[in-house]
């Protein structure tokens, strides 16, 4: 069974400061993908990235960056210089089989506030 | 990104009537469509993956004569709620795959369901 644990539940900064919200998944799989989605108040998700199991390079996008270690069976996502418009929940993400059937587990998501 | 789209965004229904929800794919064929449940502040439960011509596989504990999955074409699927009742009020939303090997699913706007 896969599992996906994100511990903060809320987190509250101020613009223009960093925040990592942290994902730790859980799989006896070998091969696995992992995803965050960010969930505006509008509802949609919006997919952010996926990354596959056998690949451990982090990931720079924009002020988005993620930090992949199987060592400790985590996928943490960090934005830099948090904006208002970075308010939502965000959702970690783990789907092990590839081809079309394979189902995404969400975690419970971190909700983010940053305000002025 | 590939387009999914769900339609309505949100529905007001009385209890005892039946309320269906479409999920299409845009730009893509979507042999795979899932359907997830998100309650208040909660994370998205799986319902149901939905095949292109084939009946749906429910997840544990989602009651199939309720919720009626129909994948009739490769970019439309549907979910039908028979006899709503008020504890069915929750935000539906789907995801499509494009069936080309990409990995991550693409989520649709979204549905607010409300029973009264």
């Amino acid at each position: 069974a896969q599992k996906v644990t994100q511990a903060q539940t809320e987190i509250s900064v101020v613009e223009k400061e960093d925040v990592t919200l942290d994902c730790v998944y859980e799989t006896r799989d070998t091969t696995y993908y992992l995803f965050w989605y960010k969930q505006p108040p509008s509802g949609e998700l919006v997919f952010l990235i996926r990354r596959n199991s056998f690949d451990e390079q982090n990931e720079i996008s924009g002020r988005y960056s993620w930090n992949f270690q199987k060592s400790t069976s985590s996928f943490n996502f960090t934005i830099t210089a948090s904006q208002v418009v970075d308010s939502a929940v965000y959702f970690c993400a783990l789907s092990t089989r590839t081809g079309t059937a394979s189902k995404l587990t969400f975690g419970t998501g971190t909700r983010l506030q940053v305000t002025l | 990104g590939a387009v999914v789209s769900q339609h309505p965004s949100w529905v007001i229904c009385k209890s005892g009537t039946s309320v269906k929800i479409e999920c299409r794919s845009l730009d893509f064929q979507a042999t795979t469509m899932f359907w997830y449940r998100q309650f208040p502040k909660q994370s998205l439960m799986l319902m149901a993956t939905s095949n292109e011509g084939s009946k749906a596989t429910y997840e544990q504990g989602v009651e199939k004569d309720k919720f009626l999955i129909n994948h009739a074409s490769l970019t439309l699927s549907t979910l039908t709620v028979t006899s709503a009742h008020p504890e069915d009020s929750s935000f539906y939303i789907c995801s499509a795959r494009d069936g080309r090997g990409r990995t991550e699913a693409f989520f649709g706007q979204g549905t607010r369901l409300t029973v009264v």
